[in-house]
């Protein structure tokens, strides 16, 4: 059982770029999101997930885009890659009850 | 809208001493209250949640309604308790959306 699994762990973008966060639950939760990590910041929300085919918003989407085919994955794709998305990216899923399962986290440096 | 408040940064603490870290929150509503813990090289994890009024790693937290503040407390800390640690809220029979604080990064010295 691996739970929630991020990648990549690390990742280094120039301006620009484009590139996917790739997240996947083997704990067939309904539940999944994406935090993004910011020293002084705390954990923002970025998308999240009700279910396959159900995407919303989060508290900080602007810049990135998700979709949910499957149950298993929520991957997050940034289009064109800004400085201010340096960060750390954390995926999390939930079988109810509002407890989170978080991923190990994916830092993303963009030049 | 919700809002959690985490008013420490840094708070540092001796070994053996008690340690309390503050969350305050604003919500019309009924929210359940969370403390995750993010250990060093670790994943974030969930340490307690009011409603199960448990005790785990000899961390405790009351929800007080009155000051709308679910704050953490330990009577005597420990090393290994040294870690960020984050507040957060959700609506309760709500979705699984949790708005979390900024964060308290805890120091607990030998």
């Amino acid at each position: 059982n691996a739970g929630v699994t991020q990648t990549p762990k690390f990742q280094v973008l120039k301006t620009g770029q484009s590139m996917t966060l790739q997240c996947a639950q083997d704990m067939n939760h309904e539940y999944m999101s994406w935090y993004r990590q910011d020293p002084g910041m705390g954990l923002r929300l970025i998308h999240y997930s009700v279910g396959a085919g159900i995407t919303d918003q989060g508290e900080v989407p602007n810049g990135y885009n998700v979709s949910r085919s499957t149950t298993e994955d929520f991957p997050l794709r940034l289009l064109s890659a800004a400085p201010s998305q340096t960060s750390v990216y954390f995926c999390a899923s939930c079988s109810g009850a509002n407890v989170l399962t978080f991923g190990a986290g994916s830092r993303l440096t963009v030049l | 809208a919700q809002r959690v408040t985490q008013p420490e940064k840094l708070l540092s603490v001796f070994k053996g001493a008690p340690v309390e870290l503050k969350c305050n929150y604003s919500y019309s509503g009924s929210p359940e209250l969370f403390w995750y813990v993010q250990y060093s090289r670790q994943r974030l994890q969930l340490l307690l949640r009011h409603i199960s009024r448990e005790s785990i790693k000899g961390f405790t937290a009351d929800l007080n309604k009155g000051e709308t503040s679910f704050h953490l407390k330990k009577p005597f800390a420990q090393e290994e308790d040294s870690a960020m640690y984050y507040c957060a809220l959700s609506e309760k029979g709500g979705s699984e959306k949790l708005v979390f604080g900024k964060g308290t990064k805890l120091t607990v010295n030998p």
